[in-house]
């Protein structure tokens, strides 16, 4: 079975710290992972995609690195702002076009 | 430009009772897709669209369930007969196949319960 597993479930840093989330896939046979933002009562927002051929996606303070081989992912938050808290939700694909599998998302909450 | 829009955001029925959700994709995208979250939980995939026809119908968990989206576009999901465990926030989401990315643009939801 296709499984999507992310830990921890929730996080809480004080600001201006460093931080690694992680997710880890059953079958390591993806097309793409993608990780996505989700504020309390709305929806999700993509903030990276990495391809199967990628090794890494930067965007300002965030950086995803994948290692189909081992099936993981690590999401790294650079200097951490109380603006950062919210739900990061990792996903899967298995197929162009294709369903998301999700984790069950680790909560952060980056205290000033 | 406008992102995915999701009508009605909020829905209460009592049990029993048929409700439908309206999605309206991010405009030009082909392919249009339900989850489903429930509180804590990952969003779950319901079904996909890929124009008007379902590519894969394989989340919908009985027949209680059905999608449509009859011009390419706009889909609605309807659910029959109600039950309390329906109770979710059902996500839509659209995106573009065949560019150098596919990535799944989200709505905001509709928040489903049942009483």
């Amino acid at each position: 079975k296709q499984e999507v597993t992310q830990i921890p479930a929730a996080l809480s840093v004080p600001e201006g710290e460093n931080l690694v989330l992680n997710c880890s896939f059953t079958d390591s046979a993806i097309y793409n992972l993608q990780w996505f933002r989700q504020d309390p009562g709305k929806g999700l927002t993509s903030l990276l995609l990495i391809q199967s051929s990628q090794r890494e996606q930067t965007s300002g303070r965030l950086n995803a690195s994948l290692d189909k081989s081992s099936g993981r992912s690590t999401l790294y938050i650079a200097a951490s702002q109380p603006g950062d808290s919210a739900t990061y939700l990792c996903a899967v694909r298995y197929n162009q076009g294709g369903k998301l599998i999700f984790g069950q998302g680790t909560e952060l909450s980056v205290k000033p | 430009g406008a992102g995915v829009s999701q009508t009605p955001s909020n829905k209460v029925t009592e049990k029993g009772k048929y409700v439908e959700l309206r999605c309206d994709p991010i405009s030009g995208h082909t392919a249009l897709y339900w989850y489903r979250q429930s509180l804590g939980q990952g969003p779950e995939f319901l079904i996909y669209f890929q124009g008007t026809g379902a590519a894969d119908d394989s989340g919908l968990p009985n027949d209680r369930f059905f999608a449509v989206r009859p011009e390419g576009s706009v889909s609605t999901l309807k659910i029959q007969r109600t039950e309390r465990g329906d109770s979710a926030v059902y996500l839509c989401a659209s995106s573009l196949i065949g560019g150098t990315t596919d990535t799944q643009y989200f709505g905001p939801g509709t928040r489903l319960t049942v009483l």
